[in-house]
């Protein structure tokens, strides 16, 4: 069976830090890999995704994720985060459809 | 392009009555799913619509549970009777695809039942 965990729920970093929130999955053969994120009163959001090729990721909004199959992990990361990352975010798995295996989700809080 | 929209954002009902939630795809938008976060549990996923058809189904708990896509076009999500249990957010996406294409995702509905 397919999972994703997330292993932090909260994270509290200040505004200018630098973020990286922890992803691994459990998956028999090459998973597609996604980060979304849900703003307070908002819908999930497509960050990022990873089908194949490049390991390294680039999104939306400053943020990348890094596909590592040997820790079978995908890192989410973001250099310098804003007031406005502050949200819920969650690491999604799926064999290639649209049925999707979603982690727990790390809720971030920006200290300004 | 409009986003998914569902209605209504909060329902408060007693255990026992019925709810009904519905969802309005993107236009064009052949695959619509529902997806489920109870309190303190990932999301999961509940059932996939082709255009009017259940494409899948398995996600869904009980058969007090009753998706439908008449016409293909908007989804409602009936809940009868409802039990503590339903407790959670309901959310709708829709893909124009059902292989490797994004999905979008509505605010959800946010359902309580005391």
């Amino acid at each position: 069976a397919q999972s994703v965990t997330q292993p932090d729920i909260h994270i509290t970093v200040s505004e200018g830090a630098s973020l990286e929130l922890r992803c691994n999955y459990s998956y028999g053969a090459t998973p597609y890999l996604f980060w979304y994120v849900q703003s307070p009163g908002q819908g999930l959001q497509l960050l990022l995704k990873y089908f194949s090729g490049d390991t390294l990721v680039q999104g939306i909004k400053g943020f990348e994720a890094e596909f590592k199959r040997s820790q079978s992990s995908f890192n989410l990361r973001k250099p310098s985060v804003h007031w406005s990352d502050a949200a819920e975010y969650f690491c999604v798995l799926t064999g290639g459809g649209n049925k999707l295996t979603f982690g727990t989700g790390t809720q971030l809080k920006v200290e300004l | 392009e409009a986003g998914v929209t569902q209605f209504p954002s909060h329902s408060v009902i007693e255990k026992g009555q019925t709810v009904t939630l519905r969802c309005d795809p993107i236009s064009g938008h052949d695959n619509l799913y529902w997806y489920r976060r109870v309190m303190g549990k990932e999301i999961k996923f509940l059932l996939h619509f082709v255009k009017e058809s259940k494409q899948d189904e398995s996600g869904m708990p009980n058969n007090r549970f009753l998706a439908e896509r008449t016409g293909g076009t908007y989804s409602t999500l009936k809940v009868q009777p409802a039990e503590l249990e339903d407790s959670g957010v309901y959310f709708c996406a829709s893909s124009q695809s059902s292989y490797n294409s994004p999905l979008h995702f509505g605010n959800g509905t946010r359902l309580t039942v005391t």
